[in-house]
């Protein structure tokens, strides 16, 4: 059973359009929660965390995490083709370590 | 303050061979954590250290070892490489008791086997 879940995409949307970014996880003592985007051939760029229920917005991103439901998403507003990239949730569960999801491929179109 | 590099950067070597991929860690930090992530798939947890100590471990094979140095610098090594083995490896470093800030990622090293 994978700890962390994404749709795999690709999630394709105009440019200026909002992107929506789900993941969700398995039912342990989760703590942390993190979105990360990667390019193709790069590392992992960390954007956003997230801790306590409910939406944390930082610029155009916006993390949502509910924990009764096990999902946090991220949403990108007036999506820009430089936003075209991998994005990775990521979630710490009692260890000090991260699991990662697979990942959703985003591809913003001009 | 410097960030978290890796080297080499590309490396091929052959089935059966040993391979060391180093890692420094970011100035301050005194935990790094290794992951595996292969062609379109997700990160995937190897090992962490903390003060030199192996610190948690993921369901990878003993051939896969590590080392982290006094000053928090690590080395991954693997042995009997297989051609499963061929992916892109990631060094992260970060406070150990402040996880919740997330992890600092290396430029990766990316192995090839054949």
């Amino acid at each position: 059973q994978k700890e962390v879940e994404q749709n795999s995409g690709p999630l394709s949307v105009p440019e200026g359009a909002i992107a929506s970014l789900n993941c969700t996880y398995s039912d342990r003592v989760s703590q942390s929660f993190f979105w990360y985007r990667q390019y193709s051939g790069k590392s992992p760029e960390l954007i956003m965390s997230i801790y306590s229920n409910g939406d944390k917005e930082d610029g155009r991103f916006t993390a949502q995490l509910n924990k009764a439901s096990q999902y946090v998403s991220l949403l990108i507003r007036d999506s820009q083709p430089s936003d075209s990239a991998t994005y990775l949730c990521a979630v710490r569960f009692r260890a000090n370590n991260l699991f990662f999801g697979t990942g959703t491929r985003l591809t913003v179109i001009p | 303050e410097t960030g978290v590099t890796q080297s080499p950067t590309h490396l091929i070597k052959t089935r059966g061979q040993q391979v060391t991929l180093r890692c420094s860690s970011q100035s301050g930090h005194n935990t790094v954590s290794w992951y595996q992530q292969a062609l379109g798939q997700g990160p995937q947890f190897i090992f962490q250290y903390y003060r030199e100590e192996e610190n948690g471990r993921g369901n990878f094979p003993p051939r896969f070892s590590g080392l982290q140095f006094p000053n928090y610098s690590s080395e991954l090594n693997v042995n009997a490489l297989e051609l499963d083995d061929s992916a892109l490896y990631l060094c992260a470093s970060s406070f150990r008791l402040l996880g919740d800030y997330g992890y600092t990622f290396g430029s990766g090293t990316r192995l090839t086997v054949v």
